[in-house]
């Protein structure tokens, strides 16, 4: 069966210093792969999508930046936090599927920054 | 343009009652997907049910079904027999398009939070 692992649960960063979130799928192949972003009490706001290795998608312009060295792995870096990349991050990964494609999601990082 | 709407910020439920909880979305792709997401306080993402635009009938998922009014465009999630353990927040998704290696661009709604009452 396929798992999807992200970490850490929890993180707490200053301002200024970088970031490092890795995710990581296990069970399937060349999944297309997800960060989501949640602020507190919000819905779920898409930053970055990766249909295969080395191929990255940005959803919003920010600080932010993606890569996927491997199939099954996704890494959600940045060189410089601000207090506004504060929220909850979410990592997922889905099969094509025309249409009928669901996500499946990590258990989430909660990241404040100081 | 916001393209999935939720305008129900909170909603309370009886245990054992039913509730609906509203989704309207705005698309100009005849093709198309919708999708119910829970999300309890730990925070993790829980598929609930999917509805495609060209599907006849209304999805169910055993307690779950998706009201599904095309014209309207709205994807209204009705819970039967309502249990302490759905509160959580809902949310309502679209995907757009047809086509493969779009990637998982499902926009989300803001979320309606449920709260089941013993």
């Amino acid at each position: 069966s396929q798992t999807i692992h992200q970490w850490p649960a929890t993180l707490v960063q200053p301002v200024g210093s970088p970031l490092s979130l890795e995710c990581t799928v296990e069970g399937t192949s060349n999944p297309n792969l997800y960060w989501y972003r949640q602020a507190a009490g919000r819905g779920l706001q898409l930053l970055f999508y990766s249909v295969g290795i080395g191929q990255i998608s940005s959803e919003v312009p920010q600080n932010l930046s993606a890569s996927r060295p491997q199939d099954r792995q996704f890494i959600l870096s940045s060189k410089k936090l601000l207090l506004s990349d504060s929220g909850f991050y979410l990592c997922a990964w889905s099969v094509d599927q025309p249409r009928r494609e669901k996500l499946f999601f990590g258990s989430g990082t909660q990241l404040s920054v100081l | 343009a916001q393209k999935i709407t939720q305008t129900q910020p909170g909603m309370f439920v009886q245990e054992k009652e039913a509730v609906t909880l509203d989704c309207t979305y705005d698309t100009s792709d005849p093709s198309y997907g919708l999708f119910w997401y829970k999300q309890p306080s730990s925070g993790e993402m829980i598929f609930l049910i999917y509805q495609g635009s060209y599907d006849q009938q209304n999805a169910t998922e055993g307690r779950y079904s998706l009201n599904f009014q095309k014209a309207r465009k709205s994807a209204n999630l009705v819970i039967s027999a309502s249990q302490l353990g759905d509160s959580a927040m809902y949310f309502c998704a679209m995907r757009e398009g047809s086509y493969y290696n779009q990637g998982g661009k499902l926009i989300f709604g803001q979320g309606t939070e449920l709260s089941v009452k013993p």
